[in-house]
């Protein structure tokens, strides 16, 4: 069974800090999607990493995939209120069609 | 912008009757998938579908569950026989392909099952 998790669980900040949230498997992935979760509403895909130390830039979010394709990480430089939401990573294994496996998630909130 | 259209919204069934969900997905996606949320946990995979087939599905997706294309649109969960346990925020997902997977996911169906 393929796990991914992720922390911290939680993270509370101020508007204008910067944070990393870690999503990490013993397992080798295919490909690693993050996404944000509104309270009552579906996943929302930010990205998708597929290549062992890819880096990716959204803005001021900067996604990284590890060597290994075993873990993952989520940088957000100088946090904004929008950016509150819950984080999750989701990973895709070759052998799944379409099957990905989610970590638990991370609950930012970054008040003004 | 396209997305993933879910009906119901909320949804409450006694025990033992059965009950539909109903997804339109993206129109030019071939790859379809549902998704349910217990409250409070995580996000877990229930079945993929790909050319009016099952390509592959979780343990928790049993002989109470299917899933159906009824025609170039729709795409349905049907939960035969529904257990309190089943209470849970079902997503409906599509991808224009499944490698990598990147699912765009509808807004859900909360079913409550009383």
């Amino acid at each position: 069974t393929q796990l991914l998790e992720q922390s911290p669980q939680f993270l509370s900040i101020q508007e204008g800090e910067n944070l990393t949230v870690y999503c990490n498997s013993s397992s080798v992935f295919s490909s690693l999607q993050w996404y944000r979760q509104e309270p009552g509403e579906g996943p929302v895909l930010l990205v998708t990493v597929v290549t062992g130390g890819e880096v990716k830039k959204l803005k001021r979010l900067t996604f990284q995939f590890g060597d290994a394709r075993k873990d993952s990480s989520l940088h957000i430089t100088a946090a904004q209120p929008g950016d509150t939401g819950l984080y999750l990573c989701a990973g895709a294994a070759n052998t799944n069609a379409g099957k990905s496996t989610f970590g638990d998630g991370t609950t930012l909130t970054v008040k003004p | 912008e396209p997305e993933v259209t879910q009906t119901p919204s909320h949804q409450v069934t006694q025990m033992g009757q059965e009950v539909i969900l109903r997804c339109v997905p993206i129109s030019n996606h071939l790859y379809f998938y549902w998704y349910r949320q217990i409250l409070g946990q995580k996000v877990e995979f229930l079945v993929s579908f790909y050319n009016n087939e099952i390509s592959e599905k979780s343990e928790i997706f049993d002989d109470q569950f299917s899933v159906e294309r009824p025609d170039g649109s729709n795409f349905t969960l049907k939960i035969r026989s529904t257990k309190l346990e089943d209470s849970a925020m079902y997503f409906c997902a599509s991808s224009d392909r499944d490698s990598p997977p990147e699912a765009f996911f509808g807004q859900g169906t909360r079913l409550t099952v009383v």
